[in-house]
Order: C-alpha cells, then sequence, then structure tokens
C-alpha cells in the first residue's frame, strides 16, 4: 500500500487555469507538508499542517491554497498559473513534526505552458 | 535565516570507490539533521541524527554529526551504479516551526 500518494502525476495546463493536487497520507501521520522543487532541484517548503490547521505558511503567492479537509488529506489547489509555477510539487508526511521523518509522495510535476 | 549548505555539488565515481558528502549548517535551536536520497522522484530517507559523536549505519552507508562544528558527513562505501542519486541534507532548526530546512543536494554519478 502506498504511504503517501499524490493525483495527479503530470499536470500540463495554460497560464490562467485553476488546478488543484490531491494528496493523501494512509500513516496516521498528524503533520502533513507541500514542498516546491524547482528546476534547479532546490526543496523549499510551501505550507504544513497539523492536525488539519496551518502551522507554516512561507511566503507563497495567495494564489496558492492548502485545504485539508481531514488529517489524512492535503490538498493544493492554484489559481491564475503561472508560468514561473511549473516545477515538481511534493507532499509528504510526519508523525508528529518537529524534527520527526517526513515521508514523500511522489511528486506531481507540473507544467504550465 | 537558517541555512544548510551541502558539498560537493555533484562528484562522479567508478564503482568500488568511497564517497564522503558533506552537510554543514547555521540554524537556531538545532533539532536534527536528516539525510535524504533522490533519484528520480520522491526523497527517500536515510538518517536522522540529533546527537553528536553517534554514527549511524545502513549497510554500505553511514553517517555521523558534530553538533560543536555544525555539520555532519554521509559515506558510502564500495560504491555501485545503483548509488547514483542526489542526496539531500535537512535540519529542523526553528522552535516552534514544523518545517526542514533543505540543502540543495549532491548529484553523485557512480560509473560501472
Amino acid at each position: 500500500d502506498t504511504a503517501v500518494s499524490q493525483t495527479p502525476k503530470y499536470l500540463v495546463t495554460q497560464m490562467g487555469n485553476d488546478k488543484s493536487i490531491k494528496c493523501e497520507q494512509n500513516l496516521g501521520h498528524d503533520t502533513m507538508y507541500w514542498y516546491k522543487q524547482d528546476s534547479k532541484k532546490f526543496l523549499k517548503i510551501m505550507f504544513s499542517y497539523n492536525n488539519k490547521e496551518l502551522i507554516i505558511n512561507e511566503t507563497v503567492p495567495n494564489r496558492f491554497s492548502p485545504k485539508s479537509p481531514d488529517k489524512a488529506h492535503l490538498n493544493l489547489h492554484i489559481n491564475s498559473l503561472e508560468l514561473g509555477d511549473s516545477a515538481v510539487y511534493f507532499c509528504a508526511s510526519s508523525h508528529r513534526g518537529r524534527g520527526d521523518t517526513q515521508y514523500f509522495g511522489p511528486g506531481t510535476r507540473l507544467t504550465v505552458l | 535565516e537558517d541555512k544548510v549548505v551541502q558539498s560537493p555539488l555533484s562528484l562522479v565515481v567508478h564503482e568500488g570507490d568511497t564517497v564522503t558528502l558533506n552537510c554543514s549548517y547555521e540554524v537556531t535551536n538545532f533539532r536534527s539533521l536528516l539525510w535524504y536520497k533522490q533519484e528520480k522522484k520522491a526523497p527517500t530517507f536515510l538518517f536522522m541524527l540529533t546527537s553528536s559523536g553517534i554514527e549511524k549505519k545502513s549497510g554500505r552507508l553511514s553517517s555521523i554529526l558534530d553538533k560543536k562544528e555544525l555539520f555532519s558527513i554521509l559515506n558510502i562505501t564500495a560504491t555501485q551504479t545503483g548509488d547514483s542519486a542526489v542526496y539531500l541534507c535537512a535540519v529542523d532548526g526553528q522552535g516552534g516551526s514544523e518545517k526542514l530546512v533543505f540543502g540543495k543536494g549532491t548529484k553523485l554519478t557512480v560509473n560501472p
């Protein structure tokens, strides 16, 4: 069984569109994250949720909005997509947070044309 | 601002060689340092280090943390082509925060 899953794996879309990426974890973890990995492979955190509450919101444009219907899911919705949003987005989860091992999903490669 | 610096950025070796990857950090309220291996897709966890001077070992991979000098090394002995990957170092370093700060990674290529 996949521990952290993301859908879709690939997403190609036009500038200006709105899209969502879904993430689910079946590990019973309390904390979930979204990371963005740019073309230079640099991994940077975007959001963190602990028991459905936002813990971190780094300097991310308002066009990005995380939504957590329950602690097993953390979806990422992006409005008005821009070329610079093209990247691989990773979802991750950890038992509690604060240095606990994070387990990553397979990633979603977003390409904005 | 918390910072994690890895070196070298890339490394090419032959099978059977031993490699050492470096990670230095500057963080407030250090809690732990983690190593990940990233092949084509998602990073996979290797080690978590919290105590200085205690080596963690898994097969041909080992890692040690020096909290006084603020660095960690990841050793891989008798490298194999399957070790080719980007190795990421991450540090949990801010009180009350849930985030890890990642280095830019070391790209290791092991040639047959």
